[in-house]
């Protein structure tokens, strides 16, 4: 498992199209998160999956923004009509809820980060 | 509403210098706590983490942190850095019940002078 991995890393768009960001999980992490995060700020919540189920999402976030997680593995998130306020790196973690057996409990809730997928808005 | 808050946004220290970065949550619940550091161009990684127990916890590179339930605080500290160690720093924090949302601080840019 090479943890985990995003894909476009980078996507430049003009303004009103939908995008797509897809985030490929270390495979036994049942956890999935998305943030935000431009520069000089923190990673920003966005959404989370516990397997395939979306148990919350931000109130920051609007309408436009969508994020799927099927079948418990990868997950997309897609925004629409794109504005340049979407400009971001857009960043995916996948942890485990408990620890594998023999890992103890420090293998729980550690976030392991992908790349990150940067757009930009025009 | 669960928040965490670093104070110190930019720091720039010399080689051998101490350093402790601030980190306050807003929580009354059980949590855990965690620095997460990203190196220029890498992947954020976590630096050290607590969950229970000893609340003096040590993390890589000889960095440590202590949790001071009383203060809501999870200070960072490493008595001695290194160039290398110049990077951006985040805290956060999850609340182990209801939502596990996992919730970061706006980060601290540390730069080490050669």
């Amino acid at each position: 498992d090479t943890g985990v991995s995003q894909d476009p890393r980078h996507k430049i768009t003009k303004r009103g199209q939908n995008v797509t960001f897809r985030c490929d999980p270390i495979s036994e992490h049942n956890r999935l998160y998305w943030y935000r995060q431009t520069l000089g700020q923190g990673p920003e919540f966005l959404t989370y999956f516990q397997n395939e189920a979306q148990l919350e999402k931000s109130r920051l976030l609007s309408d436009r923004f969508s994020a799927e997680r099927p079948k418990g593995s990868f997950s997309t998130l897609e925004i629409q009509r794109t504005e340049q306020g979407d400009s971001a790196m857009y960043l995916c973690a996948s942890s485990l809820l408990y620890p594998l057996s023999g890992q103890g409990i420090s293998g729980a809730n550690v976030l392991t980060f992908g790349a990150g997928s940067r757009l930009t808005v025009l | 509403a669960q928040s965490v808050s670093q104070h110190n946004h930019h720091v720039i220290l010399s080689e051998a210098a101490s350093l402790e970065l601030g980190c306050n949550y807003s929580y009354g619940g059980t949590v855990n706590l965690f620095w997460y550091v990203q190196y220029p161009g890498q992947h954020l990684q976590l630096l050290l983490k607590y969950f229970s127990g000893d609340p003096l916890v040590k993390g890589i590179k000889g960095f440590e942190a202590e949790f001071i339930k009383s203060k809501f605080s999870f200070n960072l500290r490493k008595p001695s850095v290194q160039w290398s160690d110049t990077a951006e720093y985040f805290c956060a924090v999850i609340v182990t019940s209801g939502t596990y949302k996992y919730i970061f601080g706006t980060g601290t840019r540390l730069k080490v002078l050669a």
